[in-house]
């Protein structure tokens, strides 16, 4: 079947802008994640959305940030008034349920440039 | 907290050659360990996933072991290709409550050469 699918693929938007990134999980994937992968800074998880339970924001880096999951499916991660050190590639993944006990399964990620 | 190293963080090996990642985490208290490989440019392609109570995983020309007690986990490559070139990255989830949240290696970046 179809996997995680991610865009757009690429980005580049202005300093202080606001970009969408949208995350289309696997069908029947309970689990989704959000991480970010830096230059020198390896991969860090920002959010965890499950089922219809609240989401674990703990990983987000400031208040710029914001993601949501409807209908338990689509997700859109929001960054405000983008800056320099946003850039980064922005992965999503999905599993069947919480990842101690299941598969992680990554996106193609959407790479995202600020100027 | 977890903390996971890969050593090397690059390898060079000619085509044909049998070769060994190294994956090292520091808490014990796992509940699996998941091998990945990412291309240059590209998103992450899981290849192995080895639950605690197991020793090792095969998928093809790709095996991978994992020792708790010590805290390592190995991937074994067979007659390696060029098409093997890629970061591969090892993860595993936090212990406890927030085992959704998987702590990545900084990867080994593999270049067989033909």
């Amino acid at each position: 079947g179809a996997g995680v699918s991610q865009s757009p693929s690429n980005k580049v938007t202005e300093k202080g802008k606001d970009v969408e990134l949208r995350c289309d999980p696997i069908s029947g994937h309970t689990a989704l994640y959000w991480y970010r992968q830096s230059l020198g800074q390896g991969l860090e998880f920002l959010i965890y959305f499950q089922g219809n339970s609240a989401p674990d924001k703990s990983g987000l880096p400031s208040d710029r940030f914001s993601a949501e999951r409807t209908g338990g499916s689509v997700s859109t991660l929001t960054i405000q008034r983008t800056q320099q050190e946003d850039s980064a590639v922005y992965l999503c993944a999905s599993s069947r349920g919480r990842a101690g006990r299941n598969e992680q399964y990554f996106g193609p990620g959407t790479r995202l440039t600020v100027t | 907290k977890q903390e996971v190293t890969q050593i090397p963080a690059a390898l060079s090996v000619p085509e044909g050659e049998n070769l060994v990642l190294n994956c090292s985490f520091t808490d014990s208290a796992i509940y699996n360990l998941q091998w990945f490989r990412q291309d240059p440019g590209k998103g992450l392609t899981s290849l192995l996933l080895i639950q605690s109570s197991q020793r090792e995983q095969t998928s093809g020309r790709l095996n991978a072991s994992l020792d708790k007690s010590s805290g390592r986990s190995t991937l074994y490559i067979a007659a390696s290709q060029p098409g093997d070139s890629a970061t591969y990255l090892c993860a595993l989830p936090n212990s406890g409550g927030s085992n959704y949240k998987l702590t990545f290696g900084k990867g080994t970046l593999l270049t067989v050469n033909p």
